[in-house]
């Protein structure tokens, strides 16, 4: 069974504050994701990145940055927390050349 | 700009009823066309899939209906039960881009 999981279920941090968002899977998969859900919005793809190293914009990049060293693990980095960034981020993975993402459960930010 | 939009946003059918959810696309280029269910507290998963090449494909009591000249696509959900009372995104890629797009999501209750 593929297993992506996040560093917190719940998160809750001050305006400016930098905040990191880990993610990590075990099936060995090149690709990764970081998205946001919103109501009304669905999600919305924020980066993505095909290998170690490398990374991709998404729809709405603004405000965030993303770091892969390891190919297991994928972080999301917000500098400097605002209050429109209190959202569900979800972290999702896929093998390469596949349809089908693997999300894991989702990190719910709040941003005071 | 969004891409695939879904509706309704939300929707309560009585158990044994048949919900439909609608989605329609704007990229002629998108070739692969998922639902993603996803409950409370969980990541999406993915239900069910249709590519362009065929007009319906039914997993169980799910069923994708295509249709290619007016680019929509609806799930359908044969005798529902409450425990498919979850949200449902749909989406689209195109072959080589691994990035899915995502409708915006309906909320779906099914009451006993």
């Amino acid at each position: 069974d593929v297993k992506v999981t996040q560093s917190s279920r719940y998160l809750v941090k001050r305006t400016g504050e930098k905040v990191f968002l880990e993610c990590v899977q075990d099936m060995d998969h090149e690709n990764m994701f970081w998205y946001r859900q919103d109501p009304g919005l669905g999600l919305r793809l924020i980066y993505f990145s095909y290998d170690v190293k490398m990374k991709e914009k998404g729809d709405i990049p603004e405000g965030y940055s993303v770091s892969r060293e390891k190919k297991e693990r994928f972080s999301l980095i917000l500098e400097s927390a605002s209050t429109n960034q209190t959202s569900m981020y979800l972290c999702a993975s896929s093998p390469h050349g596949a349809d089908t993402q693997y999300f894991g459960p989702g990190t719910r930010l709040t941003v005071l | 700009q969004q891409q695939v939009k879904q509706s309704p946003q939300s929707l309560i059918v009585q158990k044994g009823g048949i919900p439909i959810i609608n989605c329609a696309y704007e990229n002629t280029a998108f070739d692969y066309f998922p639902w993603y269910q996803q409950f409370p507290g969980k990541g999406p998963a993915l239900l069910i899939a249709i590519r362009p090449d065929v007009s319906e494909k039914k997993e169980g009591r799910f069923t994708i209906s295509f249709n290619k000249s007016a680019k929509q696509f609806s799930l359908h959900i044969m005798d529902s039960q409450p425990g498919d009372s979850a949200t449902y995104f749909c989406a689209a890629s195109r072959s080589g881009n691994e990035k899915l797009t995502f409708g915006t999501g309906t909320r779906l209750t099914i009451i006993p």
